[in-house]
């Protein structure tokens, strides 16, 4: 069963500061990781996609991948209240394009 | 594009009742998705097309719920009968290996 798992939260943060968000997965032959945002009656937003370990970038968003840990996270720099939402961490397994494992999300709270 | 399109965006029906759910993915993705989303559940993979074809339905929770996909262009999801514990968010996704695109979902609320 390939499975993963977030924190479900809340995490609070004050307004500017960095939002950490940690994903682990199972499979260990998984390929490609997804960010998604979903806020309160909204569907799920790709927001970030990144395929090899170390850091990928865009804007105030960064992710990280380290595939020997398993271990996914999202960096959220300068937090705005905007930001508060879901955020759900998917996973491509290996057997290449098939169906996103999804974990259960972390809800983040931005406060002013 | 316009994006994954989902009809209706909300639905009441009765216990008993059929509903039918619909999906126009975005053009040329290749791979179709239906998921349901609950608070208790988060995201569970309903069933998944490959080129209209149907590949896994493990996901499909009963004999009461059935999907397909005549075209490229369209999709459904059929529930029948209904029952209150299928009150959920149904949401349609295509992709592409840059990520699934999710349509607005439908809301449905069996009473």
């Amino acid at each position: 069963q390939k499975e993963v798992e977030q924190n479900s939260g809340p995490l609070s943060v004050p307004e500017g500061a960095i939002a950490s968000l940690n994903c682990t997965y199972s499979d260990r032959g998984s390929q490609s990781f997804f960010w998604y945002r979903q806020y309160s009656g909204k569907s799920p937003e790709l927001i970030m996609s990144i395929y090899s370990n170390g850091d990928k970038e865009d804007g105030r968003f960064t992710a990280q991948l380290n595939k020997a840990s398993q271990y996914v996270s999202l960096l959220i720099r300068d937090s705005q209240p905007s930001d508060s939402a879901t955020y759900l961490c998917a996973v491509n397994p290996s057997s290449g394009n098939t169906p996103l494992v999804f974990g259960k999300g972390t809800r983040l709270s931005v406060i002013a | 594009d316009a994006g994954v399109i989902q009809s209706p965006r909300h639905e009441v029906t009765e216990m008993g009742q059929e509903v039918t759910l619909r999906c126009k993915p975005i053009s040329g993705h290749d791979y179709l998705f239906w998921y349901r989303q609950t608070m208790m559940r988060g995201l569970e993979l309903l069933i998944y097309f490959n080129n209209n074809v149907p590949i896994d339905d493990s996901g499909m929770p009963e004999d009461r719920f059935s999907a397909k996909m005549p075209n490229a262009s369209f999709s459904t999801l059929k529930i029948q009968p209904s029952e209150p514990r299928d009150s959920a968010v149904y949401f349609c996704a295509s992709s592409t290996r840059m990520g699934a695109f999710f349509g607005q979902g439908t809301r449905l609320t069996v009473v």
